[in-house]
């Protein structure tokens, strides 16, 4: 089944700013918005963002989420050593009812 | 706080089965959907099925419907996932998630090997 695409990695210097994307189509992250998930080596995945584009509680204010068309982002300001991490958006699909990920974004920080 | 907990993996056969179950505290179970999610070795998250609030629907990815199973015993708090007709392929952590992907367990591991 189509999942949605983000870029394998991006790195970025400590306190700059990152912006992951997330690229889908109208069956998805058009029609229904996506989800971002935080996942630290060797620990399950963690919310950062809701469909709405709202933070869980809990989650820094250093990371946003947003949406334009078929594309969702995340920012994350002010990179910390401990936002480095795989970050996963997903998305339902009205089509194939069914949530689709993408493939994910290792984030390097330098 | 919410807590899901997965248990029941393990090392089967090609062509074997087993039982995952996740026990949810900290929320009205009954209220969500819930889903199963698996990560194989090394590679990305890939979402395996969900069961409405009163288990009177589910929804499969395509790679295994008619071999997966997604159940739910709401006065337990307990989903379930059964796999039958295991393949290589198949090797996993296996998360549960609850509603959309809000709450996520520790995983449970499968290994399909002979």
């Amino acid at each position: 089944q189509a999942g949605l695409t983000q870029p394998p990695s991006v790195s970025k210097d400590l306190r700059q700013t990152a912006t992951l994307t997330c690229t889908g189509n109208s069956n998805n992250v058009a029609n229904e918005g996506a989800v971002w998930l935080q996942q630290h080596q060797g620990h399950p995945p963690k919310l950062l963002s809701y469909r709405s584009n709202n933070r869980p509680s809990g989650i820094s204010e250093r990371f946003s989420a947003s949406r334009s068309g078929n594309t969702a982002s995340l920012t994350v300001t002010g990179l910390q050593p401990e936002d480095e991490a795989d970050y996963y958006c997903s998305a339902w699909d009205i089509s194939l009812s069914a949530w689709v990920f993408g493939g994910g974004t290792r984030l390097t920080v330098l | 706080e919410v807590q899901l907990v997965e248990s029941g993996g393990g090392l089967v056969q090609p062509g074997g089965s087993l039982r995952l179950s996740c026990a949810a505290s900290g929320f009205t179970f009954s209220d969500y959907w819930m889903s199963w999610v698996r990560q194989a070795p090394g590679k990305g998250l890939e979402w395996v099925g969900r069961i409405k609030r009163d288990g009177s629907e589910t929804q499969y990815v395509d790679s295994v419907k008619g071999r997966f199973t997604v159940s739910r015993d709401n006065a337990k708090n307990t989903l379930y996932l059964q796999l039958n007709s295991l393949r290589a392929e198949d090797t996993a952590v296996y998360y549960c998630a609850r509603d959309e992907l809000n709450d996520w367990g520790q995983g449970t591991l499968v290994i399909v090997s002979s």
